[in-house]
């Protein structure tokens, strides 16, 4: 079956940096993508990895190893703003996306 | 848990015809309901946002007379694509946001086909 697997729930300190790890399971694949929520808010768009390797943008990073279905969101210079779910999806073959639960980071002062 | 179940999963569809993709949630009441479009290999797009009992809002550039969105109960949201054209071939999916712990609930996905 296809599957996401991320942690529920994480506690970082402001400033601090962070490692959101995501394991993945599909039929084909396509692509990975994260997305940010608040809560209330529509998910917005971080970062889409097809090839492996670690891709920078500012404060974020993300990672994908397509031999270990993996990947990680890398978030640096924590801010309390940064407190949201992150949530990993992967595509599979179909272009179908497939969600993991999110994971909620708490960010402490 | 809570769900959304979005339907159909997959639909073909001659030009000139209207489609009507349902996302209902289970278990909760939505009073919002996200609808995004989203092209192989790039970012979903929010296209609108669906409030129960009044008037959807929608993003800029996105056509209201073509996407109509209709959230008739709080366990119901519609999106139908009126005058089906090639281009409007995509995936849609819908999102409910959650409460309490839990950010987002996400429909399985629409994947249209116009011919």
């Amino acid at each position: 079956g296809q599957n996401i697997d991320q942690p529920t729930e994480m506690t970082a300190t402001e400033g601090a940096i962070v490692q959101i790890n995501c394991t993945y399971q599909t039929s084909g694949f396509n692509g990975l993508f994260w997305y940010q929520q608040h809560a209330g808010e529509a998910p917005t768009f971080l970062s889409y990895n097809v090839l492996d390797g670690l891709e920078e943008k500012g404060r974020f990073s993300s990672f994908l190893s397509r031999s270990k279905g993996y990947s990680y969101l890398l978030l640096k210079e924590l801010q309390m703003k940064d407190s949201a779910s992150y949530l990993c999806a992967a595509m599979d073959s179909n272009y179908q996306l497939i969600w993991g639960a999110g994971t909620k980071l708490i960010i402490k002062p | 848990g809570a769900v959304v179940s979005q339907h159909p999963s997959w639909v073909i569809c001659k030009s000139g015809t209207s489609v009507k993709i349902e996302c209902r949630s289970l278990d909760f009441q939505a009073t919002t309901m996200f609808w995004y479009r989203q092209f192989p290999k790039q970012s979903l797009m929010l296209m609108a946002t669906s409030n129960e009992g009044s008037k959807a809002t929608y993003e800029q550039g996105v056509e209201k007379d073509k996407f109509l969105i209709n959230h008739a109960s709080l366990t119901l949201s519609t999106l139908t694509v009126t005058s089906a054209h090639p281009e409007d071939s995509s995936f849609y999916i819908c999102s409910a946001p959650g409460t309490g712990d839990t950010e987002a609930f996400f429909g399985q996905g629409t994947r249209l086909t116009v011919v």
